[in-house]
């Protein structure tokens, strides 16, 4: 049992490159979440799925794309990379079983955005 | 709207101190869960208590203890006894309709 991944663990971009931040669970859990980390801000949640097929914007939704076509995957895409995204993105998964929800987060990536 | 207030920045004890870290929230629904999330130098997040909104009965869990109450919106968290690998950020959380708040961290500071 792997948790929560995340690929990569760093990466530099330029200004305007994309990329794609890959996440993957191996727990079976239905909600799936991103979430970027900046200093002195916590964190906040930019997109989220309750399962595959179905996602939603969080709080900072701009300049980010997700998809879920399985269970197991939720891809982060930036689509034009900006150096306000330089942040710590983290992905999480959790399930509810009889209100016992938990939330189990990945390792993170750091992105830095020149 | 939803909002979580970790009002302490910066906590600094020494070890065998007990310490409690405060977390006020704010939400008009009547169903919500908070969190309690601890976030070491190494970068990883820890997941370490879930209360629902209907349950307001304090937690203890070895030196970790919570106080929820629903009157004053609060859901602290106290470390007695500390020890230096307690030193770490610890956040506290709000989920209400799937989306998850958080307050912007407490770091706490354990000197030997």
């Amino acid at each position: 049992n792997a948790g929560v991944t995340q690929t990569p663990k760093f990466q530099v971009l330029k200004t305007g490159q994309s990329m794609t931040l890959q996440c993957a669970q191996d727990m079976n859990h239905e909600y799936m979440s991103w979430y970027r980390q900046d200093p002195g801000m916590g964190l906040r949640l930019i997109h989220y799925s309750v399962g595959a097929g179905i996602t939603d914007q969080g709080e900072v939704p701009n300049g980010y794309n997700v998809s879920r076509s399985t269970t197991e995957d939720f891809p982060l895409r930036l689509l034009s990379a900006a150096p306000s995204q330089t942040s710590v993105y983290f992905c999480a998964s959790s399930y509810s079983s009889g209100g016992r929800e938990t939330q189990y987060f990945g390792p993170g990536t750091r992105l830095l955005v020149l | 709207a939803q909002k979580v207030t970790q009002a302490q920045t910066e906590i600094s004890v020494v070890e065998k101190e007990d310490v409690t870290l405060d977390c006020v929230y704010e939400t008009r629904d009547t169903t919500y869960y908070l969190f309690w999330y601890k976030q070491p130098p190494s970068g990883e997040l820890v997941f370490l208590i879930r209360r629902n909104s209907f349950d307001e009965q304090n937690e203890i869990s070895g030196r970790y203890s919570w106080n929820f109450q629903k009157s004053t919106s609060s859901f602290n968290f106290t470390i007695t006894a500390s020890q230096v690998v307690d030193s770490a950020v610890y956040f506290c959380a709000l989920i209400n309709f799937n989306k998850f708040y958080f307050g912007s961290g407490t770091k706490l500071n354990v000197k030997p």
